[in-house]
């Protein structure tokens, strides 16, 4: 079975500034995904980024990064020039490619708050 | 194309009760999820469902828990009997199913509170 940990239960930077989320993960799965979704006091779940475990690249969308580090399984997640609007739950989530049934497994999540 | 809907946002039953919670997954969407979110933690699996189809119920407990995904109609969660240790928020995700990795999009989820 796949464990996802995030380490650090919360998180604050000031607004503008760039914060690092750290994710590690436990599988004996080659080929899987790697997912970092939010969830704003909505609660709604929003996709963040996506990671292709055999793509060496980081992926990157706007101000979000990911460094993926396959043999330390780590997936941290970077926000640069961070907005108000960034205030939310992160939550790093894995799932392991299997044709027909791809559930995720998420971490405990990161409370993130950004101080304006 | 509206986006996964959830209804209801919020449900109290007492214990004892049962409890129906809907999900419509996206327009073109043929698989569902169901996760639960315990206060202050991360969300669970529960069941992946296709339609008229439970793929995987791995997660579901094995009492009093119930899902379908009719032909026609919403994906439903059902559980019966509620004790104050269900209440929590219920998210269904759907995809599209044609390829691999696909995206999961999330509902708004229902938050159920078990008096």
């Amino acid at each position: 079975a796949q464990t996802v940990t995030q380490s650090q239960p919360e998180m604050s930077v000031q607004e503008a500034e760039t914060v690092t989320l750290s994710c590690t993960y436990d599988t004996s799965e080659s080929n899987y995904y790697l997912f970092w979704y939010k969830q704003p006091p909505s609660r709604q779940m929003i996709l963040v980024i996506r990671q292709e475990a055999y793509k060496q690249q980081n992926a990157t969308e706007n101000r979000f990064s990911v460094n993926f580090q396959k043999a330390a399984k780590s997936f941290s997640l970077k926000i640069s020039d961070s907005q108000l609007g960034d205030t939310a739950m992160y939550f790093c989530a894995f799932m392991k490619l299997n044709f027909g049934n791809e559930k995720l497994t998420f971490g405990t999540g990161t409370r993130l708050t950004i101080i304006p | 194309n509206a986006g996964v809907m959830q209804n209801p946002r919020h449900l109290v039953r007492r214990r004892g009760q049962e409890a129906r919670l809907r999900c419509s997954p996206m327009k073109g969407h043929s698989h569902v999820y169901w996760y639960r979110q315990l206060p202050e933690e991360g969300l669970k699996f529960m069941v992946y469902l296709q339609k008229e189809n439970i793929i995987d119920e791995s997660g579901m407990p094995k009492e009093r828990f119930s899902a379908e995904f009719p032909k026609e109609g919403p994906s439903i969660l059902r559980i019966q009997q509620v004790v104050r240790g269900d209440s929590a928020a219920y998210f269904c995700a759907s995809s599209q199913g044609l390829g691999v990795a696909d995206t999961q999009y999330f509902g708004p989820g229902t938050r159920l509170t078990v008096l």
